[in-house]
């Protein structure tokens, strides 16, 4: 079964620096991995995603995604954070179209 | 990009009344909506899937007389809190599946419950 496993149930940086959320997945099919990101009181917002082709994945926002097949990985990236990326963001695997959900990781940007 | 609508947004009842709430595709059509149960600060546990014109299939642990689906319509699915309690307060979310390869399902905007 898949499973997501993101480490770090908050991280806090200062604004202007470099965002970093990881992702570890396992998957027993060649998965697709999501990142979502959620404001409070808020549904999901997709920030992008991978299925097939590019390991590296654009999203919204500024960000970015690198899918390592080696590594199990699919960490989030931004390279200038932004006061209003201040969310929770959660990483998901698709499983037959369900998406299976990391706990979730706060992202605080603080001046 | 694809909008998919749940209403209310917030809703309080008191203990023992039921609660419906409903998730509308409105620019596209789902033959599979998802529902979602979030605790606070935790992430989104999946309830069930609603498939249009059948039963939903219920996750493991999840009560199904107590959460009722019905996806009677391509865009339309509702989930109804039976005989709600305080324990069933939390945030729901729903999400629509175009069916499209490689397209990603939609999410609705939540819906926070608190039974008092």
């Amino acid at each position: 079964a898949q499973s997501v496993t993101q480490l770090g149930s908050h991280v806090s940086v200062s604004e202007g620096a470099l965002v970093l959320l990881r992702c570890n997945y396992s998957s027993s099919v060649p998965p697709y991995l999501f990142w979502y990101v959620q404001y409070p009181n808020q549904g999901l917002q997709l920030l992008l995603k991978y299925t097939t082709g590019a390991t590296l994945v654009k999203g919204i926002n500024g960000f970015e995604a690198e899918f390592k097949k080696s590594e199990t990985s699919f960490h989030l990236t931004k390279p200038s954070a932004h006061m209003s990326d201040a969310a929770e963001y959660f990483c998901a695997v698709s499983d037959n179209n369900k998406l299976i959900f990391g706990a979730g990781t706060r992202l605080a940007v603080h001046p | 990009g694809a909008v998919v609508s749940q209403h209310p947004s917030r809703v309080i009842c008191k203990s023992g009344t039921s609660v419906k709430i409903e998730c509308r595709s409105l620019d596209f059509q789902a033959t599979t909506m998802f529902w979602y149960r979030q605790f606070p600060k935790k992430s989104l546990m999946l309830m069930a899937t609603s498939n249009e014109g059948s039963k939903a299939t219920y996750e493991q642990g999840v009560e199904k007389d107590k959460f009722l689906i019905n996806h009677a319509s391509l865009t339309l699915s509702t989930l109804t809190v039976t005989s709600a309690h305080p324990e069933d307060s939390s945030f729901y979310i729903c999400s629509a599946d175009p069916g499209r390869r490689n397209t990603e399902a939609f999410f609705g905007q939540g819906t926070r419950l608190t039974v008092v």
